[in-house]
């Protein structure tokens, strides 16, 4: 079993449009991430959530938004789609104890977005 | 966010062992040192994590200056699938989200 999928894992669109990706993880862990990588593979974190409660917004544009239907699922809509953000999208999850050395994360397998 | 510096890229060979350093000059005395690494096209997998003392897992070795100035991610005995960018991160306490630099991409030669 995947501890943490996200589908799809390839998304190819046209500038304008709305997509979204979906992230779930198994682990019944507390906290769900979004990172960024892209072009030139720095990995970025997006969001984080605890317990469906928005935690971290690392200064990303509004036409990202993060849902959090339940604390196992974590999902990334992004409208208006630009060039700029054809990029590899990782969702990640930590149990969520904010333990002093900090949580191990939990990847997943990332999903590829292109926007023509 | 405390600052790593790591080198580009290493390159050694199969079965045998690989030292990936790490300098954390800024370290604070509560930053926790982690290493995650990336193999190609998966999301970043986590290594190992220390704080003062040198640590052991099944993947790697973990050692860590007595200044913890800097660490040193010591992989035993490479094999190809070892092969990945590996990232050393530094850890506020309590801190949750990670800030990865660039990494080292480490090649294996059969």
């Amino acid at each position: 079993d995947t501890a943490v999928s996200q589908t799809p894992k390839y998304l190819v669109t046209q500038m304008g449009n709305d997509k979204s990706i979906k992230c779930e993880q198994n682990l019944g862990h507390d906290t769900m991430y979004w990172y960024k990588q892209d072009s030139k593979k720095f990995l970025k974190i997006m969001f984080s959530y605890n317990n469906k409660e928005l935690i971290i917004n690392e200064t990303v544009p509004n036409r990202f938004s993060p849902k959090s239907p339940d604390k196992a699922h974590l999902n990334l809509h992004i409208n208006s789609l630009e060039l700029g953000d054809s990029a590899v999208y990782f969702c990640a999850s930590s149990q969520g104890s904010q333990r002093e050395e900090g949580e191990t994360q939990y990847f997943g397998p990332g999903t590829r977005l292109l926007v023509l | 966010d405390a600052k790593t510096t790591q080198p580009n890229s290493m390159e050694s060979n199969e079965e045998e062992p690989v030292h990936l350093p790490c300098n954390h000059s800024t370290i604070s005395g509560t930053d926790y040192i982690h290493w995650y690494r990336q193999l190609p096209s998966q999301g970043p997998e986590y290594v190992i994590h220390g704080l003062t003392s040198n640590v052991n897992n099944r993947m790697a070795s973990l050692a860590i200056a007595e200044d913890r100035k800097s660490s040193t991610l010591i992989l035993h005995r490479a094999t190809l699938r070892d092969a990945a960018v590996y990232y050393c991160i530094l850890g506020e306490q309590g801190a949750q989200k990670l800030v990865f630099g660039q990494g080292t991409r480490l090649t294996i030669n059969p």
